[in-house]
């Protein structure tokens, strides 16, 4: 049972423009949201996170949405530079009842490429 | 500020033996996680400590066990390795356990089943 899916395995997109990495959900106990950024042979690196009051989050080129009717998020990066290519994953924590955890369940990952 | 730090880098094994693989988190982190990374499964969640506490566990076998130091630095241990166990190994650290601050990983474990 895929709780956090990324639909797209893979985005091209033309440096200088806008990429935009999409995540599903279906459990509505998820509560906060990340996004990592992953190279090869490295563990993943924190982006930017949201949590489930708020719609939107910004951090200089990265903003993340967050459509909890949709059960929906994705992240946007503007402009998208040949740096950025590497494997996207968005992430989920559980509010479990009786007690805070740092679980988190993980979407499949989606490789950006960016085209100089 | 030094980030996670996991050790070794890389590990073979044959079938049968049994790992330990080690994680030293940010400094003055206290919780810390562990991770699978496979091709077939992508990354899943193993255990979560804070204080030295299990306080949640992944959908993985009894052969899979994890334990926290009073500095907050963890093990995890995998007994009787299968050819499946072969992947990388991922531990993140947060500053709390409140499951609403980001975790922070290290580059992991690459372990390799012969």
């Amino acid at each position: 049972d895929q709780q956090v899916k990324q639909n797209s395995p893979s985005l091209s997109v033309q440096e200088g423009r806008i990429s935009i990495l999409n995540c599903d959900y279906t459990n509505s106990m998820f509560d906060y949201f990340l996004w990592y950024k992953k190279y090869p042979a490295e563990g993943p690196t924190f982006l930017i996170s949201i949590s489930s009051i708020k719609d939107k989050n910004e951090d200089g080129r990265f903003t993340v949405f967050l459509n909890k009717s949709a059960k929906h998020l994705s992240l946007h990066i503007v402009p998208s530079q040949p740096g950025d290519s590497a494997v996207y994953f968005c992430a989920a924590s559980p509010n479990l009842y009786g007690g805070a955890t740092n679980k988190l369940i993980f979407g499949t990952g989606t490789l950006l490429a960016v085209q100089p | 500020k030094a980030g996670v730090t996991q050790t070794p880098r890389y590990l073979i094994k044959t079938r049968g033996q049994q790992v330990t693989l080690s994680c030293s988190p940010i400094s003055g982190h206290r919780s810390v996680s562990w991770y699978q990374q496979t091709p077939g499964q992508g990354l899943q969640f193993l255990f979560e400590y804070f204080s030295e506490t299990q306080r949640n566990k992944g959908n993985f076998p009894g052969r899979f066990s994890g334990r926290q130091f009073s500095n907050s630095r963890s093990e995890m241990n995998v007994s009787t390795l299968e050819l499946g166990d072969s992947a990388l190994y991922l531990c993140a650290s947060s500053f709390t356990g409140a499951g609403n601050q980001p975790q922070h990983f290290g580059d992991g474990t690459r372990l390799s089943i012969l």
